[in-house]
């Protein structure tokens, strides 16, 4: 069994669209995260919530949308797709909100916008 | 604010050489340090760690330790092998409760 789970793995769609990635994890952990990684690589923290409740909230623009409809599953959602939004998007997660360090990677969802 | 900062790659090595990549850190307080490992294809996985100055994390072969007084956290191992080709990532937690800051990772490739 997979422990963090994400859908779809690919995603290509075209500017101005609205798309949606969602994850699981199976770990029962209380803490979850959605990290973006560009084409150079980087890795860089966009939100997290810890049993249904958003504590972190990076700068992102408000055209994504987290949703956690419980402690298991964290999807996000992103309306009016631009170029610059193509990247590779990581689901991870954590035994709890302390132990922000160990994380736990889906296989992420690589998206391209045209 | 608080950063990690890797060396540039891409590091080619033949199979059975050392490895060494540089890792150091700016952070305020005492930050425990990881090194996660990111194979083709696939999500990051947590390689080792380190909660405490001169603590060493190790796994798999691989060796790093938490040098307060140089701010670093270098990753080595001492034969690599082919399996090992993948992009490593050096990263900090600054107190416990925030985010993971991760460095701009590191591609490693090992030829046989």
């Amino acid at each position: 069994d997979t422990a963090v789970s994400q859908t779809p793995k690919y995603l290509v769609t075209q500017m101005g669209n609205d798309k949606s990635i969602k994850c699981e994890q199976n770990l029962g952990h209380d803490t979850m995260y959605w990290y973006k990684q560009d084409s150079k690589k980087f890795l860089k923290i966009m939100f997290s919530y810890n049993n249904k409740e958003l504590i972190i909230n990076e700068t992102v623009p408000n055209r994504f949308s987290p949703k956690s409809p419980d402690k298991a599953h964290l999807n996000l959602h992103i309306n009016s797709l631009e170029l610059g939004d193509s990247a590779v998007y990581f689901c991870a997660s954590s035994q709890n909100d302390r132990d922000t360090g160990e994380l736990f990677f889906g296989e992420g969802s690589r998206l391209t916008v045209l | 604010g608080d950063s990690v900062t890797q060396m540039e790659g891409p590091v080619t090595l033949s199979e059975e050489a050392f490895l060494t990549i540089n890792c150091t850190y700016t952070a305020t307080g005492y930050p425990s340090l990881f090194w996660y490992v990111q194979y083709p294809g696939e999500g990051l996985q947590l390689l080792l760690k380190a909660t405490k100055a001169d603590d060493k994390g190790s796994n798999k072969g691989f060796e790093a330790t938490y040098r307060k007084e140089t701010t670093s956290f270098h990753l080595e191992k001492g034969s690599v092998q082919v399996s090992d080709s993948a992009v490593y990532f050096c990263a900090l937690s600054a107190q416990a409760g925030t985010a993971l800051i991760f460095g701009k990772g590191t591609t490693l490739s090992v030829s046989s």
